[in-house]
């Protein structure tokens, strides 16, 4: 089946310092979606993007779509603890397995007051 | 309120027994989804259900059934629990069409004895 590869698997930053993130896959995908998990709680969907190239913000919060579609950058800027949690990448593919999506297994952020 | 709830938040059980895990959603949403999450692993997906009439195993399906009750309840049985199930249960609704992203519940925690 289809895989996602995160890294790093986990970080620990300074507040106020950039954080980038990335997501590889081993085909090709249709979508990329990026979502946050804080403790105790569901993943939350924070961009989406659908088209190669394409860039997307929300907030300080800044996600790429690979131009080989084959991968996706995530980027936070100015980081405070409450972007302390785990971030994960997910797509639904191409073909037959376009209708589930695939979860990298995560970016684990830790900051640093 | 929340749009997707699931209950029970937490549950401790012994092995043998059943479970009925439950989710119900105020968005109208069509899709319906159950993932199990495990440390280091990501989300993964056990069954998910397009409508009412709609069920499909996912990655992961042995050991688990779903019943799709009403457009707004999809339902996950252990029909006789192990510890291996042991794990974080998250139910995530999506609308119809192509490339939809899911939107979750807050989870349930689920320990097998």
């Amino acid at each position: 089946g289809q895989q996602l590869n995160q890294s790093p698997q986990s970080m620990f930053i300074q507040e106020g310092e950039d954080v980038s993130m990335n997501c590889t896959s081993s085909s090709i995908f249709n979508t990329w979606l990026w979502y946050k998990q804080d403790p105790g709680e569901g993943p939350v969907l924070l961009i989406a993007l659908y088209k190669a190239g394409e860039l997307t913000s929300n907030g300080r919060l800044t996600a790429q779509f690979g131009i080989t579609r084959k991968d996706s950058f995530l980027n936070i800027s100015a980081s405070i603890p409450s972007d302390v949690g785990i971030y994960f990448c997910a797509g639904p593919g191409s073909g037959a397995g376009s209708y589930q999506l695939t979860f990298g297994k995560g970016t684990k952020l830790s900051v640093i007051p | 309120d929340a749009d997707v709830t699931q209950t029970p938040r937490n549950r401790i059980t012994k092995t043998g027994k059943r479970i009925m895990l439950e989710c119900s959603q105020t968005k109208g949403h069509d899709r319906m989804y159950w993932y199990r999450q495990d440390p280091g692993l990501g989300l993964r997906l056990i069954y998910y259900s397009f409508d009412v009439k709609d069920i499909n195993k996912g990655e992961i399906s042995d050991g688990y059934s779903v019943s799709r009750q009403a457009q707004a309840k999809f339902s996950l049985s252990l029909e006789s629990a192990i510890p291996n199930q042991t794990a974080l249960y998250f139910c995530a609704t999506s609308p119809g069409g192509f490339n939809q992203p899911q939107h979750f519940g807050d989870g349930t925690r689920l320990s097998i004895l």
